[in-house]
Order: structure tokens, then sequence, then C-alpha cells
């Protein structure tokens, strides 16, 4: 069956534009995490969503970053005035929830380079 | 935070098995212990999960010690594929999974 899936695979921007990277968790998924990990670290939690709503946004670094979930489905994570600090790959989870300790799907991620 | 402590790396001959420990002492009762493993270039998949027993699926095998302080990825058989960061992680319901630096494991041919 079809994954998670994001768009785009990559992203170059100029410091100050904004971006937005688009996240389609697996059908049936209740629960919806952006992470992203920047070059060879590790991975670094931003937002989590259940349902439309998200009881945890104390993973975003900055008030430059917002994220939404409509219809239970499709999340956008927007970076605004992007920064080169911003720079990483983005990745998206999606698992069955709440409740148990669902196993987390991840996408491929967007890679984006500020320059 | 409950947090884990892995060793930065190890090393395994192709087909040999691989033990992967983790210590845990500050777990609470509704930790459940995740395993989650990335390859290069990809985001990071799920391997294993259990609470208090033993697990085993077709990836791996989890040994969990008795009073849950330390646990043990066991892969069976390395194969090259299996080259990649493993992360011991340890949460409770589906709460987001709170990455370490995971131990980096090389599988020499």
């Amino acid at each position: 069956g079809a994954g998670v899936s994001q768009s785009p695979s990559n992203k170059v921007t100029e410091k100050g534009k904004d971006v937005e990277l688009r996240c389609d968790p697996i059908s049936g998924h209740t629960a919806l995490y952006w992470y992203r990990q920047s070059l060879g670290q590790g991975l670094e939690f931003l937002i989590y969503f259940q349902g439309n709503s998200a009881p945890d946004k104390s993973g975003l670094p900055s008030d430059r970053f917002s994220a939404e979930r409509t219809g239970g489905s499709v999340s956008t994570l927007t970076i605004q005035r992007t920064q080169q600090e911003d720079s990483a790959v983005y990745l998206c989870a999606s698992s069955l929830g709440p409740g148990l300790p669902y196993e987390q799907y991840f996408g491929p991620g967007t890679r984006l380079t500020v320059t | 935070d409950a947090k884990t402590t892995q060793p930065n790396s190890m090393e395994s001959n192709e087909e040999e098995p691989v033990h992967l420990p983790c210590n845990h002492s500050t777990i609470s009762g509704t930790d459940y212990i995740h395993w989650y493993r990335q390859l290069p270039s990809q985001g990071p998949e799920y391997v294993i999960h259990g609470l208090t027993s033993n697990v085993n699926n077709r990836m791996a095998s989890l040994a969990i010690a008795e009073d849950r302080k330390s646990s043990t990825l066991i892969l069976h058989r390395a194969t090259l594929r299996d080259a990649a960061v493993y992360y011991c992680i340890l949460a409770s319901g589906n709460t987001p999974l709170v990455f370490g630096k995971g131990t980096r494991l090389s599988v020499i041919a």
C-alpha cells in the first residue's frame, strides 16, 4: 500500500523567502509528526498532530515555523523568512493512534537548502 | 524526558549475530522501548518495540532486562543492508519520539 509521501523532495530557496512543505500520511492514520534532521545530526521533533489539532508544538524552533493539518489528513509545514540555519531534511511520520504505541511510518523527507 | 544511552558505534562481520545494547535506568512504568533504524539517505524505519517481555519479529529480537533498565536489540545474522544508525527510544502511548544519537552499525563483508 501507499506509504507516507512528502513534497517537494528537494527545495532550494533564497534567504528570507517563505516555503511550504507538504506531507500526505498513510490513509487512516490519525497521528502525524514533523521532525527535522540537520546534516550529520540526529532527528529533532518539531510538532505533533492528533487529528487536526496539535497538542504538542513544543519543538517548533521559532515563531517563523507553523504547521496545519486539514481534514485529518494532509499537513503543511510553513517556514517564513527562511534562514540558512533552517537548511535540513524535514521528515514527516504518521501512525495509528492514540493510545497504544503504534509504529511511526516515515516519509522520504524534503531536503531544504537555504542559500 | 526519559533518556537512553547507547554506544556511538559498533562493527560486525556479515552473517554474524549483532547485539546492540541500550541503557535506560530512568524508565517509567508506562514507557515502551522502541527501536528504529535509519539507513543512509533514508528516513527512519521501525524495527521493534516491547514493554516487559522479550519480543521477536521478522527483523530482529528485543531482549529486555527483568528490571527494564536495559535492553538489547539482536540482529540474528547481519547483512550489508543492516548497516545503519540504530536508535533506542523510550515513549509512552503515541507521543513523539525523542531521537538520541543512536549507534552507528558497520557491517564488514
